[in-house]
Protein backbone atom coordinates (compact mmCIF):
# COMPACT_ATOMS: atom_id res chain seq x y z
CA UNK A 1 0.00 0.00 0.00
CA UNK A 2 1.79 3.21 -1.25
CA UNK A 3 1.21 6.07 1.03
CA UNK A 4 2.54 8.56 -0.45
CA UNK A 5 2.69 8.26 -4.57
CA UNK A 6 5.05 9.88 -7.68
CA UNK A 7 3.31 8.63 -10.39
CA UNK A 8 5.60 10.43 -12.91
CA UNK A 9 8.98 8.08 -12.75
CA UNK A 10 10.55 9.99 -15.87
CA UNK A 11 10.25 14.46 -16.76
CA UNK A 12 12.19 15.55 -19.52
CA UNK A 13 12.19 19.81 -19.47
CA UNK A 14 14.18 22.23 -21.50
CA UNK A 15 16.90 24.11 -19.66
CA UNK A 16 15.78 27.49 -18.77
CA UNK A 17 11.61 26.41 -18.12
CA UNK A 18 9.40 25.40 -15.27
CA UNK A 19 10.21 21.94 -13.86
CA UNK A 20 6.85 20.36 -12.14
CA UNK A 21 7.14 17.22 -9.98
CA UNK A 22 3.64 16.11 -8.41
CA UNK A 23 3.45 13.75 -5.27
CA UNK A 24 0.06 12.42 -3.97
CA UNK A 25 -0.63 10.68 -0.74
CA UNK A 26 -3.58 8.85 1.09
CA UNK A 27 -2.59 9.14 4.80
CA UNK A 28 -4.55 12.07 6.19
CA UNK A 29 -2.37 12.07 9.21
CA UNK A 30 0.81 12.97 7.22
CA UNK A 31 1.11 16.58 8.66
CA UNK A 32 4.52 17.34 7.37
CA UNK A 33 6.00 17.09 3.51
CA UNK A 34 9.92 16.97 2.08
CA UNK A 35 11.45 16.73 -1.15
CA UNK A 36 14.78 15.50 -1.10
CA UNK A 37 16.96 14.93 -4.55
CA UNK A 38 19.45 12.13 -5.33
CA UNK A 39 22.32 11.83 -7.77
CA UNK A 40 23.91 8.79 -8.61
CA UNK A 41 25.86 7.35 -6.70
CA UNK A 42 25.38 9.70 -3.75
CA UNK A 43 22.75 9.78 -1.01
CA UNK A 44 19.28 11.44 -1.23
CA UNK A 45 19.73 14.93 0.39
CA UNK A 46 17.24 17.64 1.73
CA UNK A 47 15.89 20.33 -0.58
CA UNK A 48 12.77 21.76 1.01
CA UNK A 49 9.86 21.03 2.83
CA UNK A 50 6.45 22.38 4.17
CA UNK A 51 4.35 21.82 7.11
CA UNK A 52 0.44 21.31 6.48
CA UNK A 53 -0.34 24.67 8.10
CA UNK A 54 0.69 26.34 4.96
CA UNK A 55 0.24 26.21 1.48
CA UNK A 56 3.61 27.04 -0.24
CA UNK A 57 7.01 27.90 0.79
CA UNK A 58 9.77 28.72 -1.38
CA UNK A 59 13.62 28.73 -1.33
CA UNK A 60 15.02 29.94 -4.13
CA UNK A 61 14.76 28.57 -7.10
CA UNK A 62 12.69 25.88 -5.56
CA UNK A 63 8.76 26.67 -4.49
CA UNK A 64 6.42 23.60 -2.95
CA UNK A 65 2.89 23.96 -2.87
CA UNK A 66 0.46 21.73 -0.52
CA UNK A 67 -3.38 21.24 -1.72
CA UNK A 68 -4.44 19.46 1.43
CA UNK A 69 -7.52 19.18 0.89
CA UNK A 70 -6.59 17.20 -2.70
CA UNK A 71 -3.77 15.69 -0.63
CA UNK A 72 -1.38 16.41 -3.22
CA UNK A 73 2.11 18.72 -3.18
CA UNK A 74 4.15 19.49 -6.01
CA UNK A 75 7.57 20.90 -6.52
CA UNK A 76 8.67 23.84 -8.84
CA UNK A 77 11.75 24.91 -10.18
CA UNK A 78 12.11 27.56 -11.82
CA UNK A 79 14.26 28.16 -14.04
CA UNK A 80 15.49 24.45 -14.38
CA UNK A 81 18.89 24.07 -15.07
CA UNK A 82 21.16 21.34 -16.17
CA UNK A 83 22.28 20.58 -12.39
CA UNK A 84 19.12 20.04 -11.57
CA UNK A 85 18.83 16.89 -13.51
CA UNK A 86 18.33 14.17 -10.51
CA UNK A 87 16.20 11.70 -8.93
CA UNK A 88 13.46 13.90 -6.79
CA UNK A 89 11.75 11.63 -3.67
CA UNK A 90 8.48 13.19 -2.08
CA UNK A 91 8.40 12.09 1.46
CA UNK A 92 6.01 12.60 4.61
CA UNK A 93 5.93 12.60 8.12
CA UNK A 94 2.56 12.15 10.33
CA UNK A 95 4.49 15.47 12.48
CA UNK A 96 7.00 18.19 12.45
CA UNK A 97 9.94 16.01 14.62
CA UNK A 98 9.27 12.85 13.58
CA UNK A 99 12.23 12.08 11.58
CA UNK A 100 10.58 8.30 10.33
CA UNK A 101 9.44 9.45 6.83
CA UNK A 102 7.17 7.51 4.06
CA UNK A 103 8.86 8.05 0.62
CA UNK A 104 7.21 8.20 -2.60
CA UNK A 105 8.98 6.07 -5.21
CA UNK A 106 10.46 8.84 -7.04
CA UNK A 107 10.74 11.02 -10.39
CA UNK A 108 14.04 11.30 -12.48
CA UNK A 109 14.06 14.55 -14.02
CA UNK A 110 15.62 15.35 -17.21
CA UNK A 111 17.32 19.02 -17.76
CA UNK A 112 17.77 19.42 -21.72
CA UNK A 113 20.33 22.16 -22.51
CA UNK B 1 34.64 13.24 4.81
CA UNK B 2 31.04 12.22 5.07
CA UNK B 3 29.09 12.66 7.49
CA UNK B 4 27.60 9.46 7.32
CA UNK B 5 29.96 6.55 6.30
CA UNK B 6 28.53 3.75 5.19
CA UNK B 7 30.52 0.17 4.46
CA UNK B 8 31.14 -1.66 2.63
CA UNK B 9 29.73 0.36 -0.48
CA UNK B 10 29.80 -2.62 -2.34
CA UNK B 11 29.12 -6.28 -1.94
CA UNK B 12 28.13 -9.30 -3.47
CA UNK B 13 27.30 -12.40 -1.65
CA UNK B 14 26.35 -15.57 -1.78
CA UNK B 15 22.53 -16.53 -1.21
CA UNK B 16 22.62 -17.81 2.90
CA UNK B 17 25.66 -16.06 3.51
CA UNK B 18 25.58 -13.25 6.19
CA UNK B 19 26.56 -9.87 5.42
CA UNK B 20 26.54 -6.81 7.32
CA UNK B 21 26.29 -3.60 6.73
CA UNK B 22 28.25 -0.81 8.99
CA UNK B 23 27.25 2.83 9.50
CA UNK B 24 29.05 5.48 11.09
CA UNK B 25 28.34 9.04 11.93
CA UNK B 26 30.09 12.05 12.77
CA UNK B 27 26.80 14.50 13.11
CA UNK B 28 26.63 13.84 16.51
CA UNK B 29 23.11 12.67 15.75
CA UNK B 30 21.10 9.89 18.15
CA UNK B 31 18.46 8.99 15.85
CA UNK B 32 19.67 6.45 12.81
CA UNK B 33 17.82 4.81 10.30
CA UNK B 34 18.44 2.10 7.90
CA UNK B 35 16.40 2.35 4.11
CA UNK B 36 16.06 0.15 1.72
CA UNK B 37 16.06 1.86 -1.94
CA UNK B 38 14.77 -0.78 -4.94
CA UNK B 39 13.67 0.43 -8.65
CA UNK B 40 9.86 1.48 -8.87
CA UNK B 41 9.69 1.33 -4.95
CA UNK B 42 11.35 4.19 -3.71
CA UNK B 43 12.72 4.08 -0.13
CA UNK B 44 11.98 1.89 2.75
CA UNK B 45 12.25 1.91 5.96
CA UNK B 46 14.12 -1.39 7.60
CA UNK B 47 14.79 -0.05 11.05
CA UNK B 48 15.49 3.16 12.94
CA UNK B 49 16.75 3.68 17.00
CA UNK B 50 16.20 6.64 18.56
CA UNK B 51 19.35 6.25 21.55
CA UNK B 52 21.97 3.78 22.09
CA UNK B 53 18.81 1.79 23.94
CA UNK B 54 15.95 1.98 21.34
CA UNK B 55 15.44 -0.33 17.89
CA UNK B 56 12.63 0.22 16.24
CA UNK B 57 10.97 -2.18 13.55
CA UNK B 58 10.33 -0.35 10.10
CA UNK B 59 7.81 -1.20 7.64
CA UNK B 60 10.11 -4.06 5.83
CA UNK B 61 12.27 -5.60 8.95
CA UNK B 62 11.37 -9.07 7.98
CA UNK B 63 14.69 -11.09 7.21
CA UNK B 64 17.12 -8.27 8.68
CA UNK B 65 18.43 -7.31 12.34
CA UNK B 66 20.24 -4.23 13.38
CA UNK B 67 22.42 -3.67 16.33
CA UNK B 68 23.39 -0.05 17.92
CA UNK B 69 26.64 -0.17 19.08
CA UNK B 70 26.86 3.81 20.33
CA UNK B 71 25.51 6.64 19.32
CA UNK B 72 27.45 7.01 16.43
CA UNK B 73 27.18 4.03 14.84
CA UNK B 74 24.65 1.43 13.28
CA UNK B 75 25.05 -2.15 11.72
CA UNK B 76 22.36 -3.97 9.85
CA UNK B 77 22.69 -7.71 9.45
CA UNK B 78 20.95 -10.27 6.30
CA UNK B 79 21.64 -13.24 9.02
CA UNK B 80 20.73 -15.06 5.43
CA UNK B 81 20.84 -13.08 2.39
CA UNK B 82 18.07 -14.27 0.02
CA UNK B 83 18.02 -12.94 -3.97
CA UNK B 84 15.42 -10.03 -3.71
CA UNK B 85 17.39 -8.61 -0.91
CA UNK B 86 19.25 -6.90 -3.45
CA UNK B 87 19.22 -3.56 -3.60
CA UNK B 88 20.99 -0.42 -2.55
CA UNK B 89 21.09 0.24 1.21
CA UNK B 90 20.92 3.32 3.11
CA UNK B 91 21.65 4.74 6.65
CA UNK B 92 21.00 7.67 7.78
CA UNK B 93 20.46 10.04 10.92
CA UNK B 94 18.51 13.11 12.19
CA UNK B 95 18.37 15.44 15.00
CA UNK B 96 14.81 16.29 16.60
CA UNK B 97 16.17 19.57 17.47
CA UNK B 98 16.87 20.09 14.21
CA UNK B 99 14.50 22.95 12.81
CA UNK B 100 14.48 21.60 9.41
CA UNK B 101 13.43 18.13 10.20
CA UNK B 102 15.02 16.31 7.46
CA UNK B 103 17.32 13.26 7.81
CA UNK B 104 21.36 13.10 6.24
CA UNK B 105 21.64 10.34 4.55
CA UNK B 106 25.07 8.29 3.81
CA UNK B 107 26.10 7.34 0.43
CA UNK B 108 24.29 4.06 -0.18
CA UNK B 109 26.05 0.78 -0.09
CA UNK B 110 24.95 -1.53 -3.24
CA UNK B 111 24.23 -5.16 -2.24
CA UNK B 112 24.03 -8.15 -4.59
CA UNK B 113 22.69 -11.69 -3.22
CA UNK B 114 23.51 -14.35 -5.80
Amino acid sequence: DQQVKQNSPSLSVQEGRISILNCDYTNSMFDYFLWYKKYPAEGPTFLISISSIKDKNEDGRFTVFLNKSAKHLSLHIVPSQPGDSAVYFCAASVYRGNEKLTFGTGTRLTIIP
Amino acid sequence: DADVTQTPRNRITKTGKRIMLECSQTKGHDRMYWYRQDPGLGLRLIYYSFDVKDINKGEISDGYSVSRQAQAKFSLSLESAIPNQTALYFCATSDPFDSGNTIYFGEGSWLTVV
